[in-house]
């Protein structure tokens, strides 16, 4: 079974340019999550979808991210227009919905790094 | 609102070691505790999770965590590491199906 993919793996941009991270969760999985690891800082929940609907997005910083996930499949987290503070990794998790009220395990890609010059 | 502290950014420890990861956190309300690893470009693994029940917890490759509810710690060891269990080790709580809440991760160095 293929985990969580995210694209690109690396993506280095000049401040104000627009950048588009793809995440593609594991088959099955309704619920999507993105997260940022700031430098040498904590990582920290940007946002939280259940199929296509946004159950969350209370970690979002700003009105320059746009996250979108048509059909309930893959999201894209668009950054516009990219800003320095915005260097980062980026995560991306998947995880079941729990018919049994349990908690689900969240797994992770591998992060897309983000670079803004 | 939840929290988490780990408090040694790096521990360096000779192979065959023992070795703990200090994790504390801070929550009014019960929550679920978890570690995860990133080896070394690879995206973060989840090495064990604390729900209930036994407040020793095993997860893999050796490692093991206790919740410790007085202190309000869930600190991660091992009796033994190798040189591939150098990574970064993050601690994490989560209330429900809300949100992983991670502390700021702890670079484990093993040399030999």
């Amino acid at each position: 079974e293929a985990g969580v993919t995210q694209f690109p793996s690396h993506s280095v941009i000049e401040k104000g340019q627009t950048v588009t991270l793809r995440c593609d969760p594991i088959s099955g999985h309704d619920n999507l999550y993105w997260y940022r690891r700031v430098m040498g800082k904590e990582i920290k929940f940007l946002l939280h979808f259940v199929k296509e609907s946004k159950q969350d997005e209370s970690g979002m910083p700003n009105n320059r991210f746009l996250a979108e996930r048509t059909g309930g499949t893959y999201s894209t987290l668009k950054v516009q227009p990219a800003e320095l503070e915005d260097s980062g990794v980026y995560f991306c998790a998947s995880s079941q919905e729990s018919t049994s009220g349990g908690v689900t395990e969240q797994f992770f890609g591998p992060g897309t790094r983000l670079t803004v010059l | 609102a939840q929290s988490v502290t780990q408090l040694d950014s790096q521990v360096p420890v000779f192979e065959e070691a023992p070795v703990e990861l200090r994790c504390n956190y801070s929550s009014s309300v019960s929550v679920y505790l978890f570690w995860y690893v990133q080896y070394p470009n690879q995206g973060l693994q989840l090495l064990l999770k604390y729900l209930s029940g036994s407040t020793l917890v095993k997860g893999i490759n050796g490692f093991e965590a206790e919740f410790n509810k007085s202190q309000t710690s869930f600190h991660l060891r091992k009796p033994s590491v190798h040189i591939s269990d150098t990574a970064e080790y993050f601690c994490a709580v989560r209330r429900g199906f809300q949100k992983l809440v991670f502390g700021t991760g702890t670079r484990l160095l093993v040399s030999p």
